[in-house]
């Protein structure tokens, strides 16, 4: 247990669906991120939310919409997403220049079909 | 910019066995480096991490040195576990407008049998 939270863990959703995935975190966390893993590919860093401002988007396609409404809680939107968007969605937070690398959730899996 | 580079799995041993996962980076300056594990079907868990050249990071029987001069944190355990079977990343911290930044390597899948 590290303390954040996402649900749900899985998720199957079709192409023309709105989902979203959410991430709590309880830790007095400022900062807070969504990773993307996909099958044999490293991490990637999708969004980062520092004090609830969005301050880093990584080339993400709009079809993924991040919210941010306090330091605790953080969501992903889903809409007309497409089938290689399955992947493993992990939330981190983390407390600024302090913190060690940041703490994980457990991850949504997601299939997209 | 900055990269992590971690040797290609999948590292099949025994149990008992002596473990090595190299891991180099590239960066300016001196970032902190870090070990995650993630066990089957969950998230990503911190094993171990060091913040400066020569700190010697150490947990649950692993061990890794940040090594400046050959940019390496090598993950190593002398004898492992079945339960040990993980995928393990490097990652190194750069801290960027007041947060952290994690660059990550790609992983290297552990299989360890009886």
């Amino acid at each position: 247990e590290t303390g954040v939270t996402q649900t749900p863990r899985h998720l199957v959703m079709g192409m023309t669906n709105k989902k979203s995935l959410k991430c709590e975190q309880h830790l007095g966390h400022n900062a807070m991120y969504w990773y993307k893993q996909s099958a044999k590919k490293p991490l990637e860093l999708m969004f980062v939310y520092n004090f609830k401002e969005q301050t880093e988007n990584n080339s993400v396609p709009s079809r993924f919409s991040p919210e941010c409404p306090n330091s605790s809680h953080l969501f992903l939107h889903l809409h007309t997403l497409q089938p290689e968007d399955s992947a493993l969605y992990l939330c981190a937070s983390s407390q600024d220049t302090t913190a060690a690398g940041g703490f994980f959730g457990q991850g949504t899996r997601l299939t997209v079909v | 910019g900055d990269s992590v580079t971690q040797m290609e799995g999948p590292v099949t041993l025994s149990e008992e066995a002596f473990l090595t996962i190299n891991c180099t980076y590239t960066a300016t300056g001196y970032p902190s480096l870090f070990w995650y594990v993630q066990y089957p079907g969950e998230g990503l868990q911190l094993l171990l991490k060091a913040t400066k050249a020569d700190d010697k990071g150490s947990n649950k029987g692993f061990e890794a040195t940040y090594r400046k001069e050959t940019t390496s944190f090598h993950l190593e355990k002398g004898s492992v576990q079945v339960s040990d079977s993980a995928v393990y990343f490097c990652a190194l911290r750069r801290v960027s407008g007041g947060y952290n930044k994690l660059i990550f390597g790609a992983g290297t899948r552990l299989a360890v049998h009886p």
